[in-house]
């Protein structure tokens, strides 16, 4: 089965660092990513992480441990208009479908 | 190139009648899946189709719903006697292939309301 868990919201200041864990149990692999989710909009791609290690892009950045079954995704700098929710998603070993998380709703505030 | 594109946007059927959310892939894509959102609440996987066949169907529900990618169009995602519970935003996303890190894109979706 798969089970991934987000935390459901957050708030961060304007400016400042968030970090958004996902914690996922999963009975197959083969990669994680990190979408953004804007009110009424579709979802957007934002990283993916296959290997142990943290990927880098911009102002956002997504870490990855296999062995625990743990991402974080981190953004800094934070900007108004990051405000949205963020997905975590686990692809499986087939690499033909994408478990989603519940999503985080992040709320920056000025 | 134009992204994943679905219509309606929104879409109103009264219990009982049916829905017809259809799908067109980016071009270039033969990977087509489709998500359900319900509000406040993160995507469920239904389907996974490419060109004419159903590859994996372990999130639709075993009635009343069904999923088709004709050789020729756009998928199809149809709803039948639909009841309030099918009140959710259905996402659709395409894929050219399954391996790599080639992430899915998704359409802005398509809401429906049952009245």
């Amino acid at each position: 089965g798969q089970n991934i868990d987000q935390p459901t919201e957050m708030t961060a200041t304007e400016g400042a660092i968030v970090q958004i864990n996902c914690t996922y149990q999963t009975s197959g692999f083969n990669g994680l990513f990190w979408y953004q989710q804007h009110a009424g909009e579709a979802p957007t791609f934002l990283s993916y992480n296959v290997l142990d290690g943290l990927e880098e892009k911009g102002r956002f950045s997504s870490f990855l441990s296999r062995s625990k079954g743990y991402s974080y995704l981190l953004l800094k700098e934070l900007q108004m208009k990051d405000s949205a929710s963020y997905l975590c998603a686990v692809r499986n070993n087939a690499g033909n479908m994408l478990t989603f998380g519940g999503g985080t709703r992040l709320m920056v505030k000025p | 190139n134009a992204g994943v594109m679905q219509n309606p946007r929104h879409l109103v059927r009264r219990r009982g009648q049916e829905a017809r959310l259809r799908c067109s892939p980016m071009k270039g894509h033969s990977h087509v899946y489709w998500y359900r959102q319900l509000p406040e609440e993160g995507l469920k996987f239904m389907v996974y189709l490419q060109k004419e066949n159903i590859i994996d169907e372990s999130g639709m529900p075993k009635e009343r719903f069904s999923a088709e990618f004709p050789k020729e169009g756009p998928s199809i995602l149809r709803i039948q006697q639909v009841v309030r519970g099918d009140s959710a935003a259905y996402f659709c996303a395409s894929s050219p292939g399954v391996v790599g890190n080639t992430e899915a894109f998704f359409g802005q979706g398509t809401r429906l309301t049952v009245v």
